[in-house]
C-alpha cells in the first residue's frame, strides 16, 4: 500500500535561513506520481509541484527547489533564503498510476519562519 | 474563476443528526474527492470519484457517504454523526488523483 512519511512534525528557522522539508515514501508501483502542498496560516491549501516517477530532475522555482531520489524513495523540498511569508505547513502527496487512484497525503511538517 | 465552492464553512450540529456538507466544481473535472484534517494525521482521504456515478473508498470511509449523480457536485453526506468526526474537511477536484488538486476553503464541522 502507498505510504508517505514526513518525520519532521513541526521546524524553526530563523529568516533566511535555508531549510530542507523532507518526504519519504513508500510504493509497489513503477509509475506514479509526487506533489507538494502549501497550507498557509488562512487554511487554504496551495499546489505547488507535480512530478512523476520518470523524470528524475531536480526542479527549481524560485527559492523552492525539489530533490526527487527514486533510490532513497525521497522527494524533499528546500526554501533557500527563508522568508516569514514561508510560514506554513507543507504536505507531500503520493498517488499510484496502477489500480485505484486514491491520493495519500504526509502527515506535514509546520514550518514556521521567525523574524 | 475556476473554484471549489463548500458549503457549510461551519457547522456545529450534535451527535446523530444527519447532515450533508456539498461541493461544486465549474471546471469540468472529472475526479472529485474528499479529504479530513485531523492534528498530526495530516490530509486523509474519504471517498473519490473518477466519474459521474463512479465512486471509491479512501483510507477513512467509515461513518461518511458519497454520491456523484452529477459531474460538479459531490456532496458528503453523514447519516449519524459522531464526536470522532469533528474535524476539517475538504473537497478538492481534478482531471485525476495524478494531476494537481484543486481545493476547496474547508468546512470546519463539530459533534457535540
Amino acid at each position: 500500500a502507498q505510504k508517505v512519511t514526513q518525520a519532521q512534525t513541526e521546524i524553526s528557522v530563523v529568516e533566511k535561513e535555508d531549510v530542507t522539508l523532507d518526504c519519504v515514501y513508500e510504493t509497489r508501483d513503477t509509475t506514479y506520481y509526487l506533489f507538494w502542498y502549501k497550507q498557509p496560516p488562512s487554511g487554504e491549501l496551495v499546489f505547488l509541484i507535480r512530478r512523476n516517477s520518470f523524470d528524475e530532475q531536480n526542479e527549481i522555482s524560485g527559492r523552492y527547489s525539489w530533490n526527487f531520489q527514486k533510490s532513497t524513495s525521497s522527494f524533499n523540498f528546500t526554501i533557500t533564503a527563508s522568508q516569514v511569508v514561508d510560514s506554513a505547513v507543507y504536505f507531500c502527496a503520493l498517488s499510484e498510476a496502477e489500480g485505484a487512484q486514491k491520493l495519500v497525503f504526509g502527515q506535514g511538517t509546520r514550518l514556521t519562519i521567525n523574524p | 474563476e475556476a473554484q471549489v465552492t463548500q458549503n457549510p464553512r461551519y457547522l456545529i450540529t450534535v451527535t446523530g443528526k444527519k447532515l450533508t456538507v456539498t461541493c461544486s466544481q465549474n471546471m469540468n473535472h472529472e475526479y472529485m474527492s474528499w479529504y479530513r484534517q485531523d492534528p498530526g494525521l495530516g490530509l486523509r482521504q474519504i471517498y473519490y470519484s473518477m466519474n459521474v456515478e463512479v465512486t471509491d473508498k479512501g483510507d477513512v470511509p467509515e461513518g461518511y457517504k458519497v454520491s456523484r449523480k452529477e459531474k460538479r457536485n459531490f456532496p458528503l453526506i453523514l447519516e449519524s454523526p459522531s464526536p470522532n468526526q469533528t474535524s476539517l474537511y475538504f473537497c478538492a477536484s481534478s482531471f485525476s488523483a495524478f494531476y494537481e488538486q484543486y481545493f476547496g476553503p474547508g468546512t470546519r464541522l463539530t459533534v457535540t
